[in-house]
């Protein structure tokens, strides 16, 4: 049973750059949630998506998007990169039901290193 | 709003028992949860207090009190493999999970 998958593992952009990032969840999960983690911190909620559609969305600017798929997997776009950004980006799917609420499995991340 | 302390670092020593202790300001959540994150890796899930009192689950044990907005991780037997990073994490209907910064723990010989 596949667990939570991101791609790319590594990532360089230069500031003004856009970026994509993917997910694909843990087999029969239908949830996704993004979070960014930076170095010695707590991840951070981005967004939640669920049948194809924000459910929630965390303290991030307009220029973080994201989609999720009907296969439920997800994208996470960054607009105008800053420096700012760089930082460890963590999916993390879930069922939503009341495991949901407090269980989630998360990907490895995406290293993302903006310059 | 919300938001979570715990110490950002503790040390202890291989077999011994160590405590994470965790204050929270919410003004509503469903239950706490830890988890644990090895450098590099993904955190993992480890426990969930939905209701006050003890949880044990293995060597891992957690406590919640909701009227001290107060919850701790106890590890027993600690082993080399224990040093990773801690997170106390509330959860609630909105089904996202806030974060604490983290306590950081190394095992010693």
């Amino acid at each position: 049973d596949a667990g939570v998958t991101q791609s790319p593992t590594h990532l360089i952009k230069t500031r003004g750059q856009q970026v994509t990032l993917r997910c694909s969840p843990k087999s029969g999960h239908d949830t996704v949630s993004w979070y960014q983690q930076a170095l010695g911190q707590g991840p951070q909620f981005i967004f939640q998506y669920y049948e194809e559609e924000e459910r929630q969305r965390g303290n991030f600017p307009d220029r973080f998007s994201g989609h999720q798929f009907p296969n439920y997997s997800s994208e996470l776009n960054v607009n105008a990169l800053l420096l700012g950004d760089s930082a460890l980006y963590l999916c993390a799917s879930s069922l939503l039901d009341s495991s949901g609420i407090y269980e989630q499995y998360f990907g490895p991340g995406t290293r993302l290193t903006v310059t | 709003g919300q938001s979570l302390e715990q110490p950002s670092e503790v040390t202890a020593v291989e077999g011994a028992i160590v405590q994470i202790n965790c204050t929270y300001q919410t003004s509503g959540f469903y239950g706490l949860s830890w988890y644990q994150q090895h450098d590099g890796g993904a955190p993992t899930f480890l426990s969930y207090n939905g209701l006050d009192g003890l949880e044990e689950t293995g060597r891992f044990s957690s406590f919640l009190s909701r009227s001290d907005s107060y919850g701790y991780l106890l590890l027993q037997e600690l082993q080399m493999k224990d040093s990773a990073s801690y997170f106390c994490v509330l959860s609630g209907s909105s089904y996202k999970l806030i974060f604490g910064s983290g306590t950081r723990l190394l095992v010693r010989p």
